[in-house]
């Protein structure tokens, strides 16, 4: 059973700080790692992909990649009450399965002002 | 450019009906995916397709028939709906260039009575 973990949250966060989430898979065979973010009522969009090891920046997110350790995190700097939503990692099936993702149950993150 | 919709958005049905939910994709993606999302569960799996005339079964495809004719469509069926069955359905779709990113479309959201 090929699986993603992420700790449920609620993740309180206050306004201004680094939001630091995380997630475990599996499979090693996985190669692509996806973040994306869910506001309530709306479908998951996505915030980050990663392929290799190391970080990965875009604007006030950051991706963090470690295949050895099975681990892949997102930190959000300067949070803002914009960035409370859920947050799905998701972790491609190996290389036998292209296309499917596994995701995890999701984090949910509270900014407070 | 309208990208991937679902129909209906929302839907109230009776235990022992037949139910269809359309998913639509603009872009010419291969690639499209059905997903079920429960309180707990996350997003879980129930049917995805390759191309036009090929699918194959996710992690939860028992009750559910799909689909898919045309590249663009791609059509969920619940044979004989149950009340396990009451959930937020989401259709994705995936153009296979940008390494199994996945797009989601704004869900339809099922109830069984």
């Amino acid at each position: 059973q090929k699986e993603v973990e992420q700790n449920s949250g609620p993740l309180s966060v206050p306004e201004g700080a680094i939001a630091s989430l995380n997630c475990t898979y599996s499979d090693r065979g996985s190669q692509s790692f996806f973040w994306y973010r869910q506001y309530s009522g709306k479908s998951p969009e996505l915030i980050m992909s990663i392929y290799s090891n190391g970080d990965k920046e875009d604007g006030r997110f950051t991706a963090q990649l470690n295949k050895a350790s099975q681990y892949v995190s997102l930190l959000i700097r300067d949070s803002q009450p914009s960035d409370s939503a859920t947050y799905l990692c998701a972790v491609n099936m190996g290389t036998d399965s292209w296309g499917k993702l596994q995701f995890g149950a999701g984090t949910q993150v509270v900014v407070t002002p | 450019d309208a990208g991937i919709t679902q129909s209906p958005r929302y839907k109230i049905t009776e235990t022992g009906r037949q139910v269809t939910l359309m998913c639509h994709q603009t872009w010419s993606h291969s690639y499209m995916f059905w997903y079920r999302q429960d309180l707990g569960h996350g997003l879980r799996l129930i049917y995805y397709s390759a191309a036009a005339d090929i699918t194959d079964k996710g992690e939860v495809p028992d009750g559910y028939v799909v689909s898919r004719s045309k590249t663009e469509n791609f059509p969920l069926t619940l044979e004989s709906a149950t009340r396990s069955q009451t959930s937020v359905y989401f259709c994705a779709s995936s153009d296979g260039v940008l390494q199994e990113t996945q797009y989601f479309g704004p869900g339809t959201r099922l109830l069984v009575l």
